[in-house]
């Protein structure tokens, strides 16, 4: 069965400073995998998405994220946050295509001037 | 703007009523989710339907079903409903060659 595990629940960061959430996957064949980012009474919204190819895939808003099969990760990363990235972020795993997506317990991110 | 519409935004209802989400996908999307969104549980999967048909089952529980239509959107029908059924419940869509679009959300309140 597919899983997938966010190991921080929360963290605070610096307006400007780097970002990194961790996010690890377990899964029998190649995955699928997304971040998606919820704010506050919103829905999910997709910041980037892997299928194959090229390892490190760009997102919208700044955002990266690294499929490392050997370490089953696909970390998000951002240079330097800004206030608005303050939110919920979850990583998620699927099979073919879209079904079915298996959600991590979700990351919130708290941004300090 | 995602193009998922989902109604209604808020619903409170008391223990053993039962009530309706409804879905309007994207459009073209032939595909439907649904999850549920808990402070227990997270996000779950309940359930997918592709063009119609029930396509992937999550941990739906008996007490819920769903079903799309021919016009493509979806309903979600929670009865005898109980406290620990309030949550957030999304619904997506997608098509075959794009991500999962998801609305806003319903909240359901089960006082």
């Amino acid at each position: 069965a597919q899983s997938v595990t966010q190991p921080d629940i929360h963290i605070t960061v610096s307006e400007g400073a780097s970002l990194e959430l961790r996010c690890n996957y377990s899964y029998g064949a190649t995955p699928y995998l997304f971040w998606y980012v919820q704010s506050p009474g919103q829905g999910l919204q997709l910041l980037l998405k892997y299928f194959s190819g090229d390892t490190l895939v760009q997102g919208i808003k700044g955002f990266e994220a690294e499929f490392k099969r050997s370490q089953s990760s696909f970390n998000l990363r951002k240079p330097s946050v800004h206030w608005s990235d303050a939110a919920e972020y979850f990583c998620a795993v699927g099979a073919w295509g879209n079904e079915k997506l298996t959600f991590g317990t979700g990351t919130r991110l708290t941004i300090i001037p | 703007d995602s193009g998922v519409t989902q109604t209604p935004k808020h619903l409170i209802t008391a223990t053993g009523q039962r009530v309706t989400l409804r879905c309007s996908p994207r459009s073209g999307d032939l595909s439907v989710y649904w999850y549920q969104q808990s402070l227990d549980q997270g996000l779950q999967f309940l359930i997918q339907y592709y063009n119609g048909e029930e396509r992937a089952k999550g941990n739906i529980l008996e007490r819920f079903s769903a079903q799309q239509f021919p016009d493509l959107h979806s309903e979600l029908n929670l009865s005898s409903l109980e406290l620990g059924d309030s949550a957030l419940y999304f619904c997506a869509s997608s098509s075959r060659d794009t991500e999962a679009f998801f609305g806003q959300g319903t909240r359901l309140t089960v006082v």
